[in-house]
């Protein structure tokens, strides 16, 4: 499987844009980029999920870059209720999610 | 609520029991998975079933697990003769496309 870098951890303060990042250099042509999230003691969550082109939905946006080798996930306002860990992962259709240890978001109020 | 549901939420043995636990997916969904997550770390993959037919399992899942499908609908994971590294949170999901729906997990703790 392809691997995916992202920092531990991250801070934000409450209302602003956050923007985590997620490297993956050595993504096939046909690796979709996800994005899934985890609030304490959940399980994951679906946030969104491109292949070249920028993506939004009512959660957040994904933007790809053109080489696709990096893609960052944007929450445009911040709440303490995305407080969580977010996970950036490389995956064929309907195969399996390979998580890593993702990134650790915390809100500031 | 039609989501995932899992039973029970938690679950505590000894060593050398066997346990048993239970997903319900969403209706209709075909693909049912079993991930394991311990402390710190990010859900790791078990196994898969598309239908009743399970068509993945990683080499995690030793000959100490068992996973069945029987039609396709809910799945049951067990564990014989339990181990203390088997303490962790067992997590189900379904899908019909390309979104994976989680349940709120099993956590399983070993004495």
């Amino acid at each position: 499987d392809a691997k995916t870098t992202q920092p531990n951890s991250m801070e934000s303060n409450e209302e602003e844009p956050v923007h985590l990042p997620c490297n993956h250099s050595t993504i096939s042509g046909t690796d979709y980029i996800h994005w899934y999230r985890q609030l304490p003691s959940q399980g994951p969550e679906y946030v969104i999920h491109g292949l070249t082109s920028n993506v939004n939905n009512r959660m957040a946006s994904l933007a790809i870059a053109e080489d696709r080798k990096s893609s960052t996930l944007i929450l445009h306002r911040a709440t303490l209720r995305d407080a969580a860990v977010y996970y950036c992962i490389l995956r064929l259709p309907n195969e399996k999610l390979t998580f890593g240890t993702g990134t650790r978001l915390t809100i500031i109020p | 609520d039609t989501g995932v549901s899992q039973n029970p939420r938690h679950k505590i043995t000894k060593r050398g029991q066997n346990v048993t636990f239970r997903c319900d997916p969403i209706s209709e969904h075909n693909r049912l998975y079993w991930y394991r997550q311990t402390l710190g770390q990010g859900p790791e993959f078990l196994t898969y079933f598309q239908n009743e037919a399970q068509l993945e399992k990683s080499r995690l899942l030793s000959d100490r697990f068992s996973a069945e499908r029987p039609k396709g609908s809910f799945s049951t994971l067990e564990i014989q003769r339990t181990e203390q590294g088997d303490s962790a949170m067992y997590l189900c999901a379904s899908s019909l496309l390309e979104t994976q729906y989680f349940g709120p997990g099993t956590r399983l703790t070993v004495l």
